[in-house]
């Protein structure tokens, strides 16, 4: 089955003990991006992957680190998590290369929440 | 840069009753479009997505939206909605231009309630 997957789904951490959330895709999309939900703001992209090797700064990239070394997985990384960055957070990917193929598939979602 | 508006924070309908959710967006050019569902609990769902083409696009669950260029629309209809339906949902718009541009913005999302 095509999908996105998240793990962990639900995580409870301290301030500044850093963590990693993985996201995998089995569908050979070259394009990957992260985003966070928080009420009354929508998605915000944290950062993106067009391809292997290949990331950037999305809306709200301060705080998070991001690695793309194969092409099916790529973790989020929080060094020093904070409590502003309890949130829901969404893994997509995309296969690339024309523009009927910019649609994004979700992953399931990460909650997190820092104390 | 790209933006999207979603002015209704929460509808709420009567089962079987139509639906519309307004979508405005910010674009120097003709934006990609999108449409998706968050049910409780649950990740994204693409519900219907305009590239280019017919201006009234046909998406799942019996859905539809229509491209207004002149508004800068892109709102989501429902002629009956059902139980199911009770959900959040999202406009978002990509940019059509290369290079970083595979981005997607997305509003605020409107909060769908369904009475019975």
């Amino acid at each position: 089955e095509a999908q996105v997957t998240q793990n962990p789904r639900y995580l409870i951490t301290v301030t500044g003990k850093k963590l990693t959330v993985t996201c995998s895709q089995n569908m050979n999309h070259e394009y990957m991006s992260w985003y966070r939900q928080d009420p009354g703001l929508g998605l915000r992209q944290i950062y993106y992957s067009m391809n292997v090797e290949v990331t950037d700064k999305g809306d709200v990239p301060e705080g998070y680190k991001v690695s793309r070394k194969e092409k099916r997985n790529f973790p989020l990384i929080l060094e020093s998590p904070s409590p502003n960055q309890t949130s829901l957070y969404f893994c997509a990917s995309s296969p690339s290369r024309t523009g009927k193929s910019d649609t994004q598939y979700f992953g399931p979602g990460t909650r997190l929440t820092v104390l | 840069a790209q933006s999207v508006t979603q002015p209704d924070i929460h509808i709420t309908v009567s089962e079987g009753a139509s639906l519309e959710l307004r979508c405005n967006y910010s674009y120097g050019a003709t934006p990609y479009l999108f449409w998706y569902v968050q049910s409780p609990g649950q990740g994204l769902q693409l519900l219907l997505k305009y590239f280019s083409g017919d201006t009234l696009v046909q998406g799942i669950k019996g859905f539809e939206a229509e491209f207004k260029r002149s508004q800068s629309s892109f709102n989501l209809r429902k002629p009956s909605v059902h139980w199911s339906d009770a959900a959040e949902y999202f406009c978002a718009v990509g940019a059509r231009s290369s290079g970083s541009a595979r981005q997607l913005t997305f509003g605020s999302g409107t909060q769908l309630t369904v009475l019975p």
